[in-house]
Parts: C-alpha cells; sequence; structure tokens
C-alpha cells in the first residue's frame, strides 16, 4: 500500500539555524500538509497545499516557515530560522480527489537546542 | 468544521470489542465523519469514514446514529497493539484540513 514518507526521522539543530523537513506524498495525491505536534499535545494544523500554492495556513505558521513543492514528488516544509518552541514532531500528510482519507507519515522529531 | 465530543479515556479487556463512541450533534448534511488513531508518537492512521451508512472495513466498524449527531467506532477484536489515540473528526471538502481534538486514550488491558 503507497505511504507517505518523512525524512530525516529525527532532526537535531541549533536554534537560529535554518531546517527542511522533507516529504514524498503518496503519488497520485493532490493534496498536501503540514501538522506539527508539540510533545503531550494535540496535532496542530500548520498548512495546506494544492495546485502549487498554500490554499490555507494556521497562526502558527508565521513568516519563519515556508513550503514547497520543488519538483513532481517532494513537499518540503523550511523553517528559517529555528526557535527552541519550534521543537516538536513535525507530519506531512496528503490526500486525493473527493472524500478520500488524509494520509500521514510518521514524521520527523524536531530538537531545537 | 463541527466540533465533536470525544471521551478522554476508555479502557477495554483484550479480544473484547471495543466502542469508543462520539457526538457531533452539530454536524451539517455534507459532513463526513472520518476515524483516525495515533499509536504512540507515530502519524495519524487513517482507520474508516462514513457519510450516513454504516461502514466496515478490515480495521473497524462504524456506526452512525439516523440522526447523524453521534456514532461509534467499533474495534471488534481488540488487541493491545490496538492501545493508541482515538480521533473522530468531521469534515467536509475534499481539500478540506483535519482539525484533531484531544481523541480518546484506550487502554487495551491483557
Amino acid at each position: 500500500e503507497p505511504e507517505v514518507t518523512q525524512t530525516p526521522s529525527h532532526q537535531v539543530t541549533q536554534m537560529g539555524q535554518e531546517v527542511i523537513l522533507r516529504c514524498v506524498p503518496i503519488s497520485n495525491h493532490l493534496y498536501f500538509y503540514w501538522y506539527r505536534q508539540i510533545l503531550g499535545q494535540k496535532v496542530e494544523f500548520l498548512v495546506s497545499f494544492y495546485n502549487n500554492e498554500i490554499s490555507e495556513k494556521s497562526e502558527i505558521f508565521d513568516d519563519q516557515f515556508s513550503v514547497e513543492r520543488p519538483d513532481g514528488s517532494n513537499f518540503t516544509l523550511k523553517i528559517r530560522s529555528t526557535k527552541l518552541e519550534d521543537s516538536a514532531m513535525y507530519f506531512c500528510a496528503s490526500g486525493g480527489q473527493g472524500r478520500s482519507p488524509l494520509h500521514f507519515g510518521n514524521g520527523t522529531r524536531l530538537t531545537v537546542t | 468544521d463541527a466540533k465533536t465530543t470525544q471521551p478522554t479515556s476508555m479502557d477495554c479487556a483484550e479480544g473484547r470489542a471495543a466502542n469508543l463512541p462520539c457526538n457531533h450533534s452539530t454536524i451539517s448534511g455534507n459532513e463526513y465523519v472520518y476515524w483516525y488513531r495515533q499509536i504512540h508518537s507515530q502519524g495519524p492512521q487513517y482507520i474508516i469514514h462514513g457519510l450516513k451508512n454504516n461502514e466496515t472495513n478490515e480495521m473497524a466498524s462504524l456506526i452512525i446514529t439516523e440522526d447523524r449527531k453521534s456514532s461509534t467506532l467499533i474495534l471488534p477484536h481488540a488487541t493491545l497493539r490496538d492501545t493508541a489515540v482515538y480521533y473522530c473528526i468531521v469534515r467536509v471538502n475534499r481539500d478540506d484540513k483535519i482539525i484533531f481534538g484531544k481523541g480518546t486514550r484506550l487502554h487495551i488491558l491483557p
């Protein structure tokens, strides 16, 4: 069964550094999402992406964040200057046409020191 | 999106059916009910979804009341691997984001 894959599984970075989290969505999917989960808290929506542009973003998704689909297969989340509070699990998801469900990757654990 | 209400936690004995309730009293006619689960720190896993008819797949059954104001997810023979947080979500559009609540933490007891 096709799945969403995310790399790396764990990323450690220093405060102020830029990080890029990578995702390969399911190949025929058209809708792409990033979520995050701070340890012990709810899964929070960050941004949705369709037709090569952001369709919706949350308050969390400020100017430090950006997303890109640089080619036909990858979907990336960039954090320009990481802060301690960016430490979290980041999940990528993709969805197909109609009422098809979103499928999630197993996440990247980002640790900012 | 309509809001859902779920119990904070539930216990179920291994081998028994786990019945997880969800209230969505303000659901509108074009909103589907989706169930996901999250096993410790893994990505949320899709389980099942439905509009008004009962649904069954290899993982679970979904029972939606006639007035669509509530639903029940049934795991027919719970195993220890079913220990997870279960989320009941309503969603309307194909590009609609999923908003997670706190879900129900299901403990399967040996």
